[in-house]
């Protein structure tokens, strides 16, 4: 089944303790993003890639690292969490221009 | 900017009835995609339907259209017989710069729809 997973699906974490969240997609495609939806502000793109080892920033890249070291998979990466970074977070794949796979999407608590 | 403006925080339909959801864009590239997304309570994101900016006709998915109206800049979603499974949250994306694959959404329209 074509699908992009996250691991893990919820996460409570606290201020400054470092966490990945991963991201892995099984259709071969070139192009991953990472987005955080917050109330009211829709999601808004934190990372993407175009293909293995290139990467670029999106609207809200503060306070993340992303790596493409495999095309299948595109891990986010936060140093030192703080509460502002408490969202749901979305992984997402395409092959071209026309749709993108989303993942199901992380539930993440700063506290 | 690229903007994606979706002005009905809120609707509420009854079950069969047609709806209309709301959406303009702003963009200065000729070249775009517009899409729309279903979110529904459980949180993933359900891709529905995509218009291509240089797309002569409007999209359309099962019960699902695209009423693409580029003078206006305007991409509204049509759910024809609406169902109870369409209460959801519903957002507009558009693609912009080609190639790299970014998205920019609006702030969503949650649509309930009553029996």
């Amino acid at each position: 089944e074509a699908q992009v997973t996250q691991n893990p699906r919820y996460l409570i974490t606290v201020t400054g303790k470092k966490l990945t969240v991963t991201c892995s997609q099984n259709m071969n495609h070139e192009y991953m993003s990472w987005y955080r939806q917050d109330p009211g502000l829709g999601l808004r793109q934190i990372y993407y890639s175009m293909n293995v080892e290139v990467t670029d920033k999106g609207d809200v890249p503060e306070g993340y690292k992303v790596s493409r070291k495999e095309k299948r998979n595109f891990p986010l990466i936060l140093e030192s969490p703080s509460p502002n970074q408490t969202s749901l977070y979305f992984c997402a794949s395409s092959a071209g221009q026309e749709t993108q796979y989303f993942g199901p999407g992380t539930r993440l608590l700063v506290l | 900017a690229q903007k994606i403006t979706q002005t009905q925080p809120g609707m509420f339909v009854q079950e069969k009835e047609a709806v209309t959801l709301d959406c303009t864009y702003d963009t200065s590239d000729p070249s775009y995609g517009l899409f729309w997304y279903k979110q529904p309570s459980s949180g993933e994101m359900i891709f529905l339907i995509y218009q291509g900016s240089y797309d002569q006709q409007n999209a359309t998915e099962g019960r699902y259209s695209l009423n693409f109206q580029k003078a206006r800049k305007s991409a509204n979603l049509v759910i024809s017989a609406s169902q109870l499974g369409d209460s959801a949250m519903y957002f507009c994306a558009m693609r912009v710069i080609q190639g790299a694959q970014k998205l920019v959404f609006g702030q969503g329209t949650r649509l309930t729809i009553n029996p």
